[in-house]
């Protein structure tokens, strides 16, 4: 089944303590990216990469990293979180980008909370 | 700048009646326009999109919407809601290269 996997579902987490949030596709998408929904904003991107080792800020990238080391994966890194970050985040992908008309497949989403 | 306005936070219909809510982007050409919907718990979901062509484009699960240059909008339909219908929608614009603009979303309720 084509799809978009996350890890973990949901997490808590305290300041300042580095995670990652993976992701991974098995559509061998050229494309992923990551955007971040809270309440009366919708979803922002946070960063988006358009091949393997190619990665670009998207429009609220502070605070994150991402690393595409491999085709299927795209991590998600906060390497000090703080409570700003509490958010709902789902990565996505797609064979080229939305700019050219794509269709992103999402994954089911994380749950972030951090104290 | 490029954005995208949903100006209804939600929207109550009755289960059976019809159903349009609003989209407006600000963009000087015609972007790639999508309409997204999102269940409770559970990621976004593509109804249609739009490029080029007919303005009225159909989607799944008997939406529709409409491209309208003039008003620089892109509303979605349902002629007939079913309670199944009930999620958030989004609106969204791709102005071009590798970014994505969402839209703040629309919350539909359905009464029974």
């Amino acid at each position: 089944e084509a799809q978009v996997t996350q890890n973990p579902r949901y997490l808590i987490t305290v300041t300042g303590k580095k995670l990652t949030v993976t992701c991974s596709q098995n559509m061998n998408h050229e494309y992923m990216s990551w955007y971040r929904q809270d309440p009366g904003l919708g979803l922002r991107q946070i960063y988006y990469s358009m091949n393997v080792e190619v990665t670009d800020k998207g429009d609220v990238p502070e605070g994150y990293k991402v690393s595409r080391k491999e085709k299927r994966n795209f991590p998600l890194i906060l390497e000090s979180p703080s409570p700003n970050q509490t958010s709902l985040y789902f990565c996505a992908s797609s064979q080229r980008g939305a700019g050219v008309g794509e269709t992103q497949y999402f994954g089911p989403g994380t749950r972030l909370l951090v104290l | 700048a490029q954005s995208v306005t949903q100006p209804d936070i939600h929207i109550t219909v009755s289960e059976g009646a019809s159903l349009e809510l609003r989209c407006n982007y600000s963009y000087g050409a015609t972007p790639y326009l999508f309409w997204y919907v999102q269940s409770p718990g559970q990621g976004l979901q593509l109804l249609l999109k739009y490029f080029s062509g007919d303005t009225l484009v159909q989607g799944i699960k008997g939406f529709e919407a409409e491209f309208k240059r003039s008003q620089s909008s892109f509303n979605l339909r349902k002629p007939s809601v079913h309670w199944s219908d009930a999620a958030e929608y989004f609106c969204a614009v791709a102005p071009g290269g590798f970014k994505t603009i969402f839209g703040a979303g629309t919350r539909l309720f359905v009464k029974a």
